[in-house]
């Protein structure tokens, strides 16, 4: 029972890359979610899916693309990575009576 | 002014003190309130976590939610080296939306 994984752990871009960050779970949560952190900023809310085919924006959501094909997996997209995307990207599951939210391990990006 | 403030540290304690860490929160509508404890370059790990008013005990720790107040508290007793760390303060209005608002996190360090 792995919880939540993320796929890559750490990855170096250039701008104007492209990458995908897949996030999956084996928790069978409804509620998936894509944070980044950066310092003196805390978690910010990028996207998230309230259940398989779903995507919804979050605070920070531009420059992202989401998508929910399948319940147990979430990935974020950066079409054209910029140095402003430099962060730890992490993603949540979340139950849906309690709302307790659970982590992956992150992943460390830097956009050079 | 931020949805919710949480003093950034770092707190030092010598071992065996006792520690308080705080949240102060402007969203009413919070009912979900949660606790997260990252150590350096990990995903965050659900701590504690409380539905509406009162106080909840898990082993060496002690969550408290004072809404009139608008306040939560986690209080870590007989704290140790390994409890060094930065803990985040999350809240949730619940059902409905399924958003969670992060404190940006106290550093912790517990001296031996």
């Amino acid at each position: 029972n792995a919880g939540v994984t993320q796929t890559p752990k750490f990855r170096v871009l250039k701008t104007g890359q492209s990458m995908t960050l897949l996030c999956a779970q084996d928790m069978n949560h409804e509620y998936m979610y894509w944070y980044r952190q950066d310092p003196g900023m805390g978690l910010r809310l990028i996207h998230y899916s309230v259940g398989e085919g779903t995507t919804a924006k979050g605070e920070v959501p531009d420059g992202y693309n989401v998508s929910r094909l399948k319940k147990q997996n979430f990935l974020l997209g950066l079409e054209s990575a910029a140095p402003s995307q430099t962060s730890v990207y992490f993603c949540a599951v979340t139950d849906s009576g309690p709302l307790r939210q659970y982590f992956g391990p992150g992943t460390r990006l830097t956009v050079l | 002014q931020k949805e919710v403030e949480q003093d950034p540290g770092p707190l030092s304690v010598p071992e065996g003190a006792i520690v308080s860490l705080n949240c102060t929160y402007s969203n009413s509508a919070f009912q979900y309130f949660m606790w997260y404890r990252q150590y350096s370059r990990k995903g965050p790990e659900l701590l504690m976590y409380t539905y509406s008013s009162g106080n909840k005990e898990d082993g060496r720790f002690t969550a408290q939610v004072d809404k009139s107040s608008k306040y939560i508290s986690l209080f870590i007793r007989d704290s140790q080296p390994s409890d060094s760390a930065t803990y985040l303060c999350a809240m949730s209005e619940g059902s409905g939306t399924y958003k969670y608002i992060f404190g940006t996190g106290t550093r912790l360090k517990v001296l031996a």
